[in-house]
């Protein structure tokens, strides 16, 4: 059974920065490329980036690109997201997706971040 | 990037009903789309790829259609268990892309 648990996760002020990682289990995750997903509040659903399944190359929405990177270990099955001069837009679910046969076709519980002073 | 025009934003049906969601991309995007169900508090589940490509296990009263820039989702036979909001995606061109969703509600 695919696994995905996200974490790290929080309350975290405008400015600074936050790490988030995702363990999977239940597929080859060195197979795969991955995905960050992520839902506002209002429900808006928001595609973050993705990383081959080797870590030798990322793709990113433009618009996150320059705060955002997205990083592997195979080793220890686990993506990563580290955000950087986070602002409250960035107040959302985040998801770590597989697209193994489809696109995203799993997804973990996901983890909440909240930017706040 | 491409947008991903979604209605109805909401949608009210009875059990029974069939019931019918569209995206409509700014571009073509070559079928490369997908539909994917959140019921309340968990995460999305893809349904359908490729436009009508239905995942494993998935009942078949959900179907898609579609080409160019306009696609359609169905669900003939609405069940209380497909109460939930519905999104497109298209993967045809970086940055995918959502559309805003559709919240499906029992009337």
């Amino acid at each position: 059974e695919v696994q995905l648990v996200e974490s790290g996760g929080g309350l975290v002020k405008p400015g600074a920065s936050l790490k988030l990682s995702c363990v999977a289990s239940g597929f080859t995750f060195s197979d795969y490329w991955m995905s960050w997903v992520r839902q506002t509040p209002g429900k808006t659903m928001e595609w973050i980036g993705d990383i081959k399944y080797d870590g030798s190359y990322t793709n990113y929405a433009p618009s996150l690109k320059n705060r955002f990177t997205i990083s592997r270990d195979n080793a220890k099955s686990t993506l990563y997201l580290q955000m950087s001069n986070v602002r409250s837009e960035d107040t959302a679910t985040y998801y770590c997706t597989p697209s193994t046969l489809a696109p995203f076709d799993y997804w973990g519980q996901g983890v909440m971040v909240t930017v706040s002073s | 990037d491409i947008q991903m025009t979604q209605s109805p934003p909401s949608l009210s049906a009875s059990l029974g009903d069939k019931v019918t969601i569209t995206c409509q991309a700014s571009q073509n995007i070559n079928k490369y789309i997908a539909w994917y169900q959140q019921k309340p508090g968990k995460a999305p589940g893809l349904l359908i790829h490729y436009t009508s490509t239905l995942v494993s296990g998935i009942p078949s009263r959900f179907s898609g259609s579609g080409s160019g820039r306009d696609y359609s989702f169905s669900i003939s036979n609405v069940e209380s268990e497909d109460i939930a909001s519905y999104y497109c995606l298209q993967y045809d061109n970086s940055p995918w892309t959502f559309g805003g969703g559709t919240k499906l509600e029992l009337k």
